[in-house]
């Protein structure tokens, strides 16, 4: 079975600071995904990480892909506080053209305050 | 619009009954999804389908039932053998041709209390 660690759980940082959320994975996969959600919500997509060395940015949030690690991490820039959510990184089993299934980390719990 | 209906939102149970949680997509998606979210936990996989009239158990089938008749939908029945079916629930979808087919899109859950 596919495992997913994210790593910290829980991330409170002041607004203005930089941090980086760690997502480690068990076995190989060449799709990674990341999600954000907010309290009491559902998930939204932000990235979708497909090859080895992949590399998205929107905004202040940039995610990167490590197949050879097994790392994506997602890096936060000059944090605000519309960026308090919870994140989580997803593995899919599927490879090339199959479909899979999604294992999740268990979230990263961030707050950013003044 | 596209998207993912689930239905209802609130959902209060007694102890021994069933219940069923409803989830619509017009996405025209072949996958569909139901995942379970605890407090301050990651979504556990109940159940997934990637085609009409076939699904498959994930990490927490025990308790808990679906039906795949037509593309669009894929209700989850909890059954009164689920000892603790308070939790958050999570229907998701994914298409399969190209680039966005890889992407599975959530709907905004139903919460199920037991009285």
């Amino acid at each position: 079975e596919l495992k997913v660690e994210q790593n910290p759980l829980f991330l409170s940082m002041q607004e203005g600071k930089n941090y980086t959320i760690y997502c480690n994975y068990s076995t190989t996969s060449d799709r990674l995904y990341w999600y954000r959600q907010d309290p009491g919500k559902s998930l939204e997509s932000l990235f979708v990480l497909l090859s080895n060395g992949a590399v998205k940015q929107e905004g202040r949030l940039m995610a990167s892909l490590d197949t050879k690690a097994r790392l994506s991490t997602l890096h936060i820039t000059a944090a605000v506080h519309d960026l308090s959510a919870t994140y989580f990184c997803a593995v899919d089993s599927g490879r090339g053209s199959t479909l899979g299934r999604l294992y999740f980390g268990r979230g990263t719990q961030l707050t950013v305050w003044p | 619009d596209g998207g993912i209906t689930q239905s209802p939102k609130y959902l209060f149970r007694k102890e021994g009954q069933n219940v069923t949680l409803s989830c619509e997509q017009n996405l025209n998606h072949d996958a569909m999804y139901w995942y379970r979210q605890d407090p301050g936990q990651g979504l556990r996989l109940i159940y997934y389908s990637q085609i009409v009239n076939d699904f498959q158990k994930g990490d927490i089938a025990e308790g808990y039932s679906v039906s795949r008749e037509k593309k669009e939908s894929f209700p989850l029945t909890v059954t009164s053998a689920q000892k603790n079916p308070t939790a958050f629930y999570l229907c998701a979808s994914k298409g399969t041709p190209g680039l966005a087919g890889l992407v599975q899109f959530f709907g905004p859950g139903t919460r199920l209390t037991v009285l």
